[in-house]
């Protein structure tokens, strides 16, 4: 069971590229995210997913996009990268909708981003 | 809106000794609490939860935790630490009916020495 996969593993850009995180999961969940980790200050919610076609913007949003059009994948999209992106990237998925507020979310290894 | 408060940003620790990792929240109703783990160069993983009932809650590798709503705490502890508990350790705290949508704190780095 393979669980969250995200790729690629390391990433590095030049200001003002984009690129796509890809994100996908085999269990079966509704819920999606997609956090980002800096040094001393936690994880911080980019987006979010509540099932296929479904998407709403989290505590960070800005620089970023997202699409969910089937139930496995949610990439994330980098347009115009900056050095402010720099960071490490999480992709997490968790139970369907029934049971959604366990608070248990499945979380990928990670996406480490550098912007130059 | 939710906060979560983690005083320690790094806990150096004896192999053998007891830990306690501080957690405080802030929250105008009533929340889900959790402590996830990470080890170097992976993802979070759920190392236990407070949804309801019982304040006192355990979960994997012999930590444990406590829901204090008086003091709006959750510290973590363990009473006897292993060099293998090495990790950053991160309380987080949702609403019902919030989608899961986890507000973390900042982390706290358990390093255990021998």
């Amino acid at each position: 069971n393979a669980g969250v996969t995200q790729t690629p593993k390391f990433r590095i850009l030049k200001i003002g590229q984009s690129m796509t995180l890809q994100c996908t999961q085999d269990m079966n969940h509704n819920y999606m995210y997609w956090y980002r980790q800096d040094p001393g200050m936690g994880l911080k919610l980019i987006y979010y997913s509540v099932g296929a076609g479904i998407t709403d913007k989290g505590e960070v949003p800005n620089g970023y996009n997202v699409s969910r059009s089937t139930t496995e994948d949610f990439p994330l999209r980098l347009e115009l990268a900056a050095p402010s992106q720099t960071s490490v990237y999480f992709c997490a998925s968790s139970y369907p909708y029934l049971l959604a507020n366990t608070g248990e979310l499945f979380f990928g290894e990670g996406s480490r981003l550098t912007v130059l | 809106a939710q906060s979560v408060t983690q005083l320690d940003s790094q806990v150096p620790v004896f192999e053998e000794a007891p830990v306690e990792l501080r957690c405080n929240y802030s929250s105008s109703v009533s929340v889900y609490l959790f402590w996830y783990v990470q080890y170097p160069n992976q993802g979070l993983q759920l190392l236990l939860k407070y949804l309801s009932g019982s304040t006192l809650v355990k979960g994997i590798n012999g930590f444990e935790a406590e829901f204090n709503k008086s003091q709006t705490s959750f510290h973590l502890r363990k009473p006897s630490v292993h060099i293998s508990d090495t990790a950053e350790y991160f309380c987080a705290v949702s609403e019902p009916g919030g989608g899961n949508k986890l507000t973390f704190g900042t982390g706290t780095q358990l390093k255990v020495e021998l």
